[in-house]
């Protein structure tokens, strides 16, 4: 199964947009990529997920690669409560998921 | 609807006891997954069910056993406990290909 790689943190302005990349250069065609956070030691809060298409929802944007071997997940205007760990993900085929050790964002006031 | 709920929430064991953690989830959910989370590190995946009456191994399965007698349910099992199992341990669930819906976590100790 492919594995991603992340930054181990990043920094964002509140009202900024935050931009996640990923990495997941052994990704298959068929498989997924989710993104997930993780607030403090909650359980991982789903966030968006793709194929090849770009895709947007009411919480971010999935901006993937034409090769798809790489993503970046758009946060469009960081708040404070967006400060988490940020888990970029490659679905197995029974559908696995298989975690890196993610971002942590930060949202600076 | 609860979503996945994990009983118990805290847990302290001492090294070679035995214990059941059990995830239940009420969203008629076909799979389910068991993970573990040490500090600093992601979520690994333990074992997995597809279905009612099956199970298969995830990435770090040594030292588990896992059941899934009823749809709703499945169960991790600790038969002998050991202090590198101490671990926050997340159950999940999913409508086959789709997003998996996390519960609050179970966090163990073992000394």
């Amino acid at each position: 199964d492919a594995k991603t790689t992340q930054p181990t943190s990043m920094d964002c302005a509140e009202g900024r947009a935050a931009n996640l990349p990923c990495n997941h250069s052994t990704i298959s065609g068929n498989e997924y990529v989710y993104w997930y956070r993780q607030i403090h030691s909650q359980g991982p809060q789903y966030i968006i997920h793709g194929l090849k298409n770009n895709e947007t929802n009411e919480m971010a944007s999935l901006i993937i690669t034409e090769d798809r071997k790489s993503s970046t997940l758009i946060l469009p205007h960081a708040t404070l409560r967006d400060t988490a760990v940020y888990y970029c993900i490659v679905r197995g085929l029974y559908n696995q998921f298989y975690f890196g050790t993610g971002t942590s964002l930060t949202v600076i006031p | 609807n609860a979503g996945v709920t994990q009983t118990p929430k805290f847990r302290v064991l001492k090294t070679g006891q035995s214990m059941t953690l059990l995830c239940a989830q009420d969203m008629n959910h076909e799979y389910m997954y068991w993970y573990r989370q040490d500090p600093g590190m992601g979520l690994r995946l333990i074992h997995y069910s597809v279905g009612e009456g099956t199970t298969a191994k995830g990435e770090v399965p040594d030292g588990y056993n896992v059941s899934r007698l009823k749809k709703q349910n499945f169960l991790l099992g600790l038969e002998s406990a050991a202090p590198s199992q101490t671990s926050v341990y997340f159950c999940a669930s999913s409508y086959i290909s789709y997003e998996q819906y996390f519960g609050p976590g179970t966090r163990l100790t073992v000394t």
